[in-house]
């Protein structure tokens, strides 16, 4: 699975859109960009995953660019509720294992 | 809420206990799988089970048996642990493995003392 960079932190005004960048340029035609939150004390979440082309649903939006090397999560009016550490993933559609990195800790201030 | 359900939520043990993690899902998927997380660091990918049956054993340790009993139940159990083996265990499930999404529950936090 490719590799992601991601910044290990940001933060947002309360009410903003929050956009979290990936770096993920040795992905590969077959892999798919997922991402997943976590807050504090639970475990992670699914928000959402695509291949090529933008997705939306009621937790956010992903936008790839054409040539697939980044993504972008966009959550679109922050909450505080939405202070996590957030994961994109890139994998396989067949692959067993979720490697997590590191993650980008999102702070969202009042 | 979560559909993952994990118990217990907080562990104590001593290195020469015996204890086990339970994990049960009613959302009829057929895979199931374990993750370890050390404090501020990402989830680590320790078991995945296909239908009842052990799929991927990412060098675990013997320490840790995975059981997975029926396609509803995942146990972890835990035998002569040490101290490093503190974290929080996250169990997750999935339609079939490798399928997405990942389903989890908010783990077990284990501390050895």
């Amino acid at each position: 699975d490719a590799k992601t960079t991601q910044p290990p932190s940001m933060d947002c005004a309360e009410g903003r859109a929050a956009n979290l960048p990936c770096n993920h340029s040795t992905i590969s035609g077959n892999e798919y960009v997922y991402w997943y939150r976590q807050i504090h004390s639970q475990g992670p979440q699914y928000i959402i995953h695509g291949l090529k082309n933008n997705e939306t649903n009621e937790m956010a939006s992903l936008i790839i660019t054409e040539d697939r090397k980044s993504s972008t999560l966009i959550l679109p009016h922050a909450t505080l509720r939405d202070t996590a550490v957030y994961y994109c993933i890139v994998r396989v559609a067949i692959s067993q294992n979720f490697v997590f990195g590191p993650g980008t800790r999102l702070s969202v201030l009042p | 809420d979560t559909e993952v359900t994990q118990t217990p939520k907080h562990l104590v043990m001593g290195m020469t206990n015996k204890k086990s993690l339970k994990c049960e899902q009613h959302m009829g998927h057929r895979a199931m799988y374990w993750y370890k997380q050390k404090a501020k660091k990402p989830p680590e990918l320790m078991f995945v089970y296909s239908y009842e049956k052990l799929s991927i054993n990412e060098s675990v340790p013997s320490r840790f048996s995975p059981e997975c009993p029926n396609s509803s139940l995942l146990n972890l159990h835990l035998h002569a642990l040490q101290p490093e083996d503190s974290a929080l265990y996250l169990c997750a499930s999935s339609q079939e493995a490798g399928e997405a999404p990942l389903h989890f529950g908010n783990g077990t936090r284990l501390t050895v003392t």
